[in-house]
């Protein structure tokens, strides 16, 4: 198993330009979610899911998008790139039940806007 | 704002001692989980506690939660150069299914 992977690695982007994170995962797993980490701030959680279909906001969700057409993709839209949106992001998938379990982190994209 | 807020924000020990980090949170949970990160990798998961469970034992781990404190503990016994790292506390809240970390404690373990 691959686990949970993340492409790209790295991003630069120009203020105004959109782009769009990718996330996989081939366990199976129902609870996928996206967290963006910031110096000193931990992280954040920004959108999640629980099933193919199902989207739900998260603490700091403005200027992001997302969808869940699938069961193993979980992308990340940024509609228009603010540096405010510097950070580096994580995405997560956990099986679900009613309530999650550990959540498997990819490695991350780290993004710069300029 | 944060669910979860660790203390210290930073230890430094001697590997072979013990090492302590704490997390406080605010509102009812269903499960409070314990992450590890590597400088510039992603977190990795170290131990989960259900709301209904009061310690647990993973290897070196130790962790106990108390609901009526909303708080929980990590214990690393004999630590280990490799155990340095930053370690997360994570709370999913009991309502909805969101997960908060907390802002981290910084260990390092000196050789």
């Amino acid at each position: 198993n691959a686990g949970v992977t993340q492409t790209p690695k790295f991003q630069v982007l120009k203020t105004g330009q959109s782009m769009t994170l990718q996330c996989a995962q081939d366990m199976n797993h129902e609870y996928m979610s996206w967290y963006r980490q910031d110096p000193g701030m931990g992280l954040r959680l920004i959108h999640y899911s629980v099933g193919a279909g199902i989207t739900d906001q998260g603490e700091v969700p403005n200027g992001y998008n997302v969808s869940r057409s699938t069961t193993e993709d979980f992308p990340l839209r940024l509609l228009s790139a603010a540096p405010s949106q510097t950070s580096v992001y994580f995405c997560a998938s956990s099986s679900w039940a009613g309530t999650t379990d550990t959540q498997y982190f990819g490695p991350g994209t780290r993004l710069t806007v300029l | 704002s944060q669910q979860g807020e660790e203390d210290p924000q930073a230890l430094s020990i001697q590997e072979g001692e013990n090492a302590t980090m704490n997390c406080s949170y605010k509102t009812s949970i269903n499960n409070l989980q314990w992450y590890r990160q590597n400088s510039g990798r992603g977190l990795v998961h170290l131990i989960l506690i259900r709301s209904n469970e009061r310690e647990k034992h993973s290897g070196r781990l130790r962790v106990t939660l108390d609901t009526s404190k909303k708080s929980s503990s990590l214990l690393i016994t004999a630590s280990r150069a490799a155990d340095t790292a930053s370690y997360f506390c994570a709370t999913e809240r009991r309502t909805g299914n969101q997960f908060y970390f907390g802002t981290g404690t910084s260990l390092t373990v000196i050789p």
